[in-house]
Parts: structure tokens; C-alpha cells; sequence
């Protein structure tokens, strides 16, 4: 079955400071994953996604992340981050060939929390 | 793209009734998702709603508890059915189109079984 690890439940960090974070899945199949972002209050988003091609994927609020498929692993960067950075990130994974199971496996969740 | 908009976007409601959300979409979509994220946690998949036919639960979930309806290929129905306050959470339509696996999210209806 697959799964889903973020291994930080939360991120502090300073403005203007790089920041990873991390995500790793385990899946017997291919697959595609994604990064979604959940603002204070706010709907969940999906801020970028992989699902063939190209390794490093980016969005176009900087960041960026990369598949390595011998690490099982998708992990968010950005070189800087600003205070409207502050949110809860979520890795997830689609199953299937093209991805085409359709439904999302979500981690449990990354705060990142940017300090003046 | 897809534009989904979720009734309600909140509500307060007394235990052991059930409250029916409903998901509109923009466009025709191939596959629509119900999640639920209870509070502090991530998002679990409760069904996929099948156009025309029963819809799929995961494990955990049943039908007599989170029934579902997809009369056509832009909208769906999950009804949260003798509340409890554990079923406060958020919960979450969405959509995928099929091959290139486009996600999109509704903004979420939130509920509170007092």
C-alpha cells in the first residue's frame, strides 16, 4: 500500500531564509506527486505536482521540488521565504499509470511558520 | 482549469441530525473525491463518487453513515448522516481529470456538531 511521511510536523523558520521541506512515499507502482498548500483559514491548494518528465518541478511562487525516485522521495525547497509563506504543506501521492487513480494518499502535514 | 464551490461553506449542527453538502463544478469532470480533514490532522479519502453508480468508500467509511449521490458528471451530494461531534472536520470535494491527473479543490465546507 502506498503511504505518505513528512517528517517535520513543523518549520520554523526566519524571512529571507531557505527552507526544505520533506517527503518521502513508498509505492510498489509509479506515481505522481503533488504539494498542496492550506493558508490560515483558508481552502487547500495545489501548489505543484509531478507526473512525468522533467525531475525538478517548480511553481510560480518560487518553489520548487524534486522527484528522486531511487530516495522515494518529493522534497519542497525555496531559497527564500516570506512571511505570506506561512501556511501548512502537504505532500500527497496518486497511484497508477499516468496517475489516472485519480484519488490523493496525504501525508500528515508540514506548518511552516516564517518569523520576521 | 475547474472552479468547484461547495454548500455549505459552514455549519453549526445539533447532534443526531444529518446535514447534506453539496459540489459544484465548472466543467465535466471524469473523477470527484469527498475527503475529510479532522481538526489538527490531514486529509483522509472518504469515497470516490461514481457518476451513475454506487460510490466507492475506503476503509473506515460506510455508506449508511456518509451517503453519496452523483446524478451527472459536474455534480455530487455527501450527506453526513446522525452527527456526532466527532464528525466535526473539514470536508473536501475534489476533482481529477483523467490522464494528466489535474487536481482541484473545493474551498471546503466546515462543520461543527455541537
Amino acid at each position: 500500500a502506498q503511504s505518505v511521511t513528512q517528517l517535520d510536523s513543523q518549520v520554523p523558520v526566519f524571512e529571507e531564509a531557505p527552507v526544505e521541506l520533506r517527503c518521502n512515499y513508498s509505492s510498489s507502482v509509479s506515481v505522481c506527486l503533488f504539494w498542496c498548500v492550506q493558508c490560515p483559514n483558508q481552502g487547500l491548494q495545489l501548489l505543484l505536482k509531478y507526473l512525468s518528465g522533467s525531475t525538478l518541478v517548480e511553481s510560480i511562487n518560487g518553489f520548487e521540488a524534486e522527484f528522486n525516485k531511487s530516495q522515494t522521495s518529493f522534497h519542497l525547497r525555496k531559497p527564500s521565504v516570506h512571511i505570506s509563506d506561512t501556511a501548512e504543506y502537504f505532500c500527497a501521492v496518486s497511484e497508477g499509470y499516468g496517475g489516472s487513480q485519480g484519488n490523493l494518499i496525504f501525508g500528515k502535514g508540514t506548518k511552516l511558520s516564517v518569523k520576521p | 482549469s475547474a472552479v468547484i464551490s461547495q454548500k455549505p461553506s459552514r455549519d453549526i449542527c445539533q447532534r443526531g441530525t444529518s446535514l447534506t453538502i453539496q459540489c459544484q463544478v465548472d466543467s465535466q469532470v471524469t473523477m470527484m473525491f469527498w475527503y475529510r480533514q479532522q481538526p489538527g490532522q490531514s486529509l483522509t479519502l472518504i469515497a470516490t463518487a461514481n457518476q451513475g453508480s454506487e460510490a466507492t468508500y475506503e476503509s473506515g467509511f460506510v455508506i449508511d453513515k456518509f451517503p453519496i449521490s452523483r446524478p451527472n458528471l459536474t455534480f455530487s451530494t455527501l450527506t453526513v448522516s446522525n452527527m456526532s461531534p466527532e464528525d466535526s472536520s473539514i470536508y473536501l470535494c475534489s476533482v481529477a481529470r483523467n490522464y494528466y491527473n489535474e487536481q482541484f479543490f473545493g474551498p471546503g465546507t466546515r462543520l461543527t456538531v455541537l
